[in-house]
């Protein structure tokens, strides 16, 4: 099983600054990742696949990079509506398909 | 408008079993594969089964291996999950996810809660 470990835990940055999350795959995954954004009392989100393309409908504020084992998205510019809890995803290797434990965005 | 709406879930002891649920609307139902995730409170999501859009495929999560079942009905638009020999981990909000992409997945219902309990 493919483990996912994000860091850090919780970001906490100010409104129009730039937000970094990582994510760390155990083994390689190529670029069969997904990053999903999560507010309390819904559903995950999906925000970017295969590492680096966005979703439907997802600004272009966010940004995904990486391939292998190490990935990183970006939030270049952090809004008020961008408080959420963020999780990474692969999907090269399944099952099981495995998720990160998630990066909790916090406006400071 | 692509919706899907799970339902099924609630209150059950330890050793019982549940029948889930999930009504899909807005695309080809039958040509996707479909999971379902479950989330424990406070957790990140765990992928539970995944089912192939023309039924020959299954496939689970060890930690559910041999005590659920994933079954699709593509005339009803409708993909199930029993579930048997439930414990207290298996509380969880239970989604029902359809993938694209690869497997990432673009549409997630709004959730069922299964609460395992005496």
């Amino acid at each position: 099983e493919i483990v996912m470990t994000q860091s850090p835990a919780t970001l906490s940055v100010s409104p129009g600054e730039r937000a970094t999350l990582s994510c760390r795959a155990s083994q390689s995954v190529s670029a069969n990742l997904a990053w999903y954004q999560q507010k309390p009392g819904q559903a995950p989100r999906l925000l970017m696949y295969g590492a680096a393309s966005r979703a439907t409908g997802v600004p272009d504020r966010f940004s995904g990079s990486g391939s292998g084992t190490q990935f990183t998205l970006t939030i270049s510019s952090l809004q008020p509506e961008d408080s959420a809890v963020y999780f990474c995803q692969q999907y090269n290797d399944w099952p099981p398909l495995t998720f990160g434990g998630g990066t909790k965005v916090e406006i400071k | 408008e692509v919706q899907l709406l799970e339902s099924g879930g609630g209150l059950v002891q330890p050793g019982g079993s549940l029948r889930l649920s999930c009504v899909a609307s807005g695309f080809t139902f039958s040509t996707y594969a479909m999971s379902w995730v479950r989330q424990a409170p406070g957790r990140g999501p765990e992928w539970v089964s995944g089912i192939s859009g023309n039924i020959v495929s299954t496939y689970y999560a060890d930690s559910v291996k041999g005590r659920f079942t994933i079954s699709r009905d593509n005339s009803k638009n409708t993909l199930y999950l029993q579930m048997n020999s439930l414990r207290a981990d298996d509380t969880a909000v239970y989604y029902c996810a359809k993938p694209d992409w690869g497997y990432a997945f673009d549409m997630w219902g709004q959730g069922t809660m299964v609460t395992v309990s005496s």
